[in-house]
């Protein structure tokens, strides 16, 4: 079955700090791979995605993530965490064909100041 | 553009009553995707449609859900009856082309007593 996998409900770090949100998936073919964002009371924004060419990808906001065909996995990273980066981010995966999107369970990012 | 509009933005109703959600997707984008986000069950695809037509709807929860996009630029998404289960977050989202960037609304809330 497709499906993505992110193993963290919540991470935490501390303001400065590097982080990694984590985020695997199970998909046949070669999906496109989506970060989004969601502050509280907004919808989902995006961020950053992943379709081919370079494993490291940058995104808005400082953000980036890279691509590992092996792991199957797409990791969220920034170098330095903003108390404002607080947030849920979603992984997301879409099908080859374009036919589905399927999107992981959300991992809540706390920075503390 | 004014991105994804979605109306109303929070809705009240009692059980047993009809419940319509309203999207208006960015212009030139071609494909319509429905979601419902719960803290139980996370974000969940209800259906989605590809240049008016609807592809997936093995989501919809029951035969009291219905959506319909009568033309590119608007759809809607109906409860009938409503039950207090169905309280959530309903979210619109649009893309250019299925399997592309989805451009997210800011949601209905949802709350059936």
């Amino acid at each position: 079955a497709q499906s993505v996998a992110q193993p963290e409900d919540q991470v935490n770090v501390a303001e400065g700090n590097p982080l990694t949100v984590k985020c695997t998936y199970s998909v046949s073919g070669n999906p496109y791979l989506f970060w989004y964002v969601q502050y509280p009371n907004r919808g989902l924004q995006f961020l950053l995605k992943y379709i081919t060419g370079d494993n490291l990808v940058k995104g808005s906001y400082g953000f980036e993530a890279e691509f590992n065909k092996s792991q199957t996995s797409f990791h969220l990273k920034k170098p330095s965490a903003l108390v404002s980066d607080s947030a849920l981010y979603f992984c997301a995966v879409t099908t080859t064909g374009g036919f589905k999107t399927i999107f992981g369970a959300g991992t809540r990012l706390f920075v503390k100041a | 553009d004014a991105g994804v509009i979605q109306s109303p933005r929070h809705e009240v109703t009692e059980m047993g009553q009809e419940v319509t959600l309203r999207c208006k997707p960015i212009s030139g984008h071609n494909s319509l995707f429905w979601y419902r986000q719960t803290m139980m069950r996370g974000l969940e695809l209800l259906i989605y449609f590809n240049n008016n037509v609807p592809i997936d709807d093995s989501g919809m929860p029951e035969d009291r859900f219905s959506a319909k996009m009568p033309n590119a630029s608007f759809s809607t998404l109906k409860i009938q009856p409503s039950e207090p289960r169905d309280s959530a977050v309903y979210f619109c989202a649009s893309s250019f082309e299925r399997g592309e960037t989805q451009y997210f609304g800011p949601g209905t809330r949802l709350l059936v007593l």
